[in-house]
């Protein structure tokens, strides 16, 4: 069973300050590597796509990856009160047939 | 086109009715997913077309669920007989899926806003 895990939180942060959002998964020949943020009530949005070890950067958002160690993580920088919502991390491979195996989320809250 | 869109936003039913939703992917996107969701968890996968093709559903799936993507743009799903555990939020997804040579590049998934199914 491939499984894709994170923390559920929730994760409590003072604004401005630095979140940091992990996910471990199971499968090593996980491929590709998504973070969705979900607003409650509200459908995923993607924030960040990251394929290859490193980091990926994109404006106060910077995705992490480490594929002998199975880990992708997602820092948020500066972080606001509006990027509280839940970080959904999910991961698709070739045995899947590229179907997205997905974390069950983690809540961030960011507290003014 | 502005995204993918999916109606009702919310049924209410009474255990044992029938519903069907409806999704219209975004237009040039060729693979189109079926999702649930309940509070706390990530979306679970139910079924994906690419183009009409329905190509995996998932085992997990009761025969009272259906899906069709008769002209491989917009699709429905049907729940037949719903029970109160199918409340949930269904959501439909859309992705641009490219080949090459060597490997499949599954771009990223664009939601809709969802149904949100209560079964009383």
């Amino acid at each position: 069973q491939k499984e894709v895990e994170q923390n559920s939180g929730p994760l409590s942060v003072p604004e401005g300050a630095i979140a940091s959002l992990n996910c471990t998964y199971s499968d090593r020949v996980s491929q590709s590597f998504f973070w969705y943020r979900q607003y409650s009530g509200k459908s995923p949005e993607l924030i960040m796509s990251i394929y290859s070890n490193g980091d990926k950067e994109d404006g106060r958002f910077t995705a992490q990856l480490n594929k002998a160690s199975q880990y992708v993580s997602l820092l948020i920088r500066d972080s606001q009160p509006s990027d509280s919502a839940t970080y959904l991390c999910a991961v698709n491979t070739l045995d899947s047939n590229y179907q997205l195996i997905w974390g069950a989320g983690t809540k961030l809250i960011i507290k003014p | 086109d502005t995204g993918v869109s999916q109606n009702p936003r919310h049924k209410i039913t009474k255990r044992g009715q029938n519903v069907t939703f409806r999704c219209d992917p975004i237009s040039e996107h060729n693979r189109l997913y079926w999702y649930r969701q309940t509070l706390g968890q990530g979306p679970e996968f139910l079924t994906y077309f690419q183009n009409e093709a329905q190509l995996e559903k998932s085992r997990l799936l009761s025969d009272r669920f259906s899906a069709e993507r008769p002209k491989g743009s917009f699709s429905t799903l049907e729940i037949q007989r719903t029970e109160q555990g199918d409340s949930a939020m269904y959501l439909c997804a859309s992705s641009l899926a490219r080949w090459d040579r060597v490997t499949t590049h599954n771009e990223k998934l664009f939601f809709g806003s969802g149904t949100q199914l209560s079964v009383l």
